[in-house]
């Protein structure tokens, strides 16, 4: 059974840099059928997508953090990572990790629905 | 960037009542489209893909239909353990964008 985990601080300064891990068991993060995602949930909130990896490094990211996100992967650990940098109090969210679905057209990649999607962690945004 | 807004926002039905969500697209978005359910407290879990594809699992009172830009949820017979918030996700090309939600509760 695919297992994901999310593991970092749950504070973190305001201007400083927001770092999680997403720990993958049970299934291989190098998987050429897949991408690993980071989504996030403010308190209270709907869900936003932050950005996606591939296991050769490829990433899409969202344009609207795209200037402060760094994803990035080890395949030796099967773990990907998300850095989110000069956060403020509205990056105050719960993070989580996801696996989705890859299908290749030519040279286009679709990617597909969340199928399993890690416990999330709460990271807090304060002084 | 394609939007996504869903109606209504939230809604109160008696158990046994039929339940509809509806979920729209700013731009034609196929049929790439999934529904998740969000209890409270806890992880989102995937129902529907494919805009009707039913998830293993998930019971058949849950079901999906549309394609382009208007997508629903039905629920044939609203249950207490449906208690949740709904969200609609458009898939295949990024951004990867979620609706704002549909919460749903048990007048």
């Amino acid at each position: 059974q695919l297992q994901l985990q999310e593991s970092g601080p749950g504070l973190v300064k305001p201007s400083e840099t927001l770092s999680l891990t997403c720990t993958v068991s049970g299934g291989s993060i190098s998987s050429s059928s897949y991408y690993w995602g980071w989504i996030r949930q403010p308190p209270g909130k709907g869900l936003e997508w932050i950005g996606s990896i591939y296991y050769s490094g490829s990433t899409y990211y969202n344009p609207s953090l795209k200037s402060r996100v760094t994803i990035s992967v080890d395949t030796s650990k099967n773990q990907f990572s998300l850095k989110l940098s000069s956060v403020t109090a509205a990056d105050t969210a719960v993070y989580y990790c996801a696996r989705h679905l890859r299908a290749v057209r030519g040279l286009i990649t679709d990617l597909y629905y969340f199928d399993y999607w890690g416990q999330g962690t709460l990271v807090t945004v304060s002084s | 960037d394609i939007q996504m807004t869903q109606s209504p926002s939230s809604l109160s039905a008696s158990v046994g009542d039929r339940v509809t969500i509806t979920c729209r697209a700013s731009q034609g978005i196929s049929n790439y489209l999934a529904w998740y359910q969000q209890k409270p407290g806890k992880v989102p879990k995937l129902l529907i893909y494919a805009a009707s594809t039913l998830q293993s699992g998930v019971p058949s009172r849950f079901s999906g239909s549309g394609s382009g830009t208007d997508f629903t949820l039905t629920i044939s017979s609203l249950q207490p353990e449906d208690v949740a918030t709904y969200y609609c996700q458009k898939y295949k090309s990024a951004p990867f964008t979620f609706g704002p939600g549909t919460k749903v509760d048990i007048k």
